[in-house]
């Protein structure tokens, strides 16, 4: 059973310093993997999707690594912003699966 | 696209009572997920649908859950007989084939 980590579970930043989230799992065997966002009431947003053969993907200020044979992920989020204060989530969907697996989140503030 | 839809938003019942909740599909999208939410126990999946076809219910916690696609972008979850356990956040999630993830604002529910 895939089981993903996310360490910290919470993370507090003044404004404009860079936010480094990570996410483990346990099973490389992955057919992709998501970054999510979500706000306090509010869904889940998607933020960025790496498929299991690509390395990086970027959109803006976000960038999100994987390293599949370590089972990790990492995202980087530039120049943060109060804006940026949610929780985000990363979710891994097996090679032979539909389900994804949630990590339990990291709580972020951006304090400006 | 106005993305997923889901309603009501916010469902206060007495235990008891018959919950229904609904969710409409992104068009063109084929594959629909229903989560629930909870501080203890995260995002758990109940329910898988593919083409209007349950494939994987082993996430709804009883009988008393029950959910149904009645055509390709309809969706429904009902609760009966209710109980203050299954207050939690319910989403819907849409996708193409099981592939990225859109999620619905969800609908909060309260059972007194």
């Amino acid at each position: 059973k895939q089981e993903v980590t996310q360490i910290p579970a919470a993370l507090s930043v003044p404004e404009g310093e860079n936010l480094v989230l990570n996410c483990s799992f346990t099973d490389s065997a992955i057919y992709n993997l998501q970054w999510f966002r979500q706000d306090p009431g509010k869904g889940l947003t998607s933020l960025l999707l790496i498929q299991s053969s690509q390395r990086e993907q970027t959109s803006g200020r976000l960038n999100a690594s994987l390293d599949k044979s370590s089972g990790r992920s990492t995202l980087y989020i530039a120049a943060s912003q109060p804006g940026d204060s949610a929780t985000y989530l990363c979710a891994v969907k097996g090679s032979n699966d539909y389900k994804l697996s949630f990590g339990a989140g990291t709580t972020v503030t951006v304090r400006a | 696209d106005a993305g997923v839809i889901q309603s009501p938003r916010h469902e206060v019942t007495e235990m008891g009572q018959e919950v229904t909740l609904r969710c409409k599909l992104i068009s063109g999208h084929n594959s629909l997920f229903w989560y629930r939410q909870t501080m203890m126990r995260g995002l758990e999946l109940l329910i898988y649908f593919n083409n209007n076809v349950p494939i994987d219910d082993s996430g709804m916690p009883e009988d008393r859950f029950s959910a149904k696609m009645p055509n390709a972008s309809f969706s429904t979850l009902k609760i009966q007989p209710s109980e203050p356990r299954d207050s939690a956040v319910y989403f819907c999630a849409s996708s193409l084939w099981g592939n990225e993830q859109y999620f619905g604002p969800g609908t909060r529910l309260t059972v007194t």
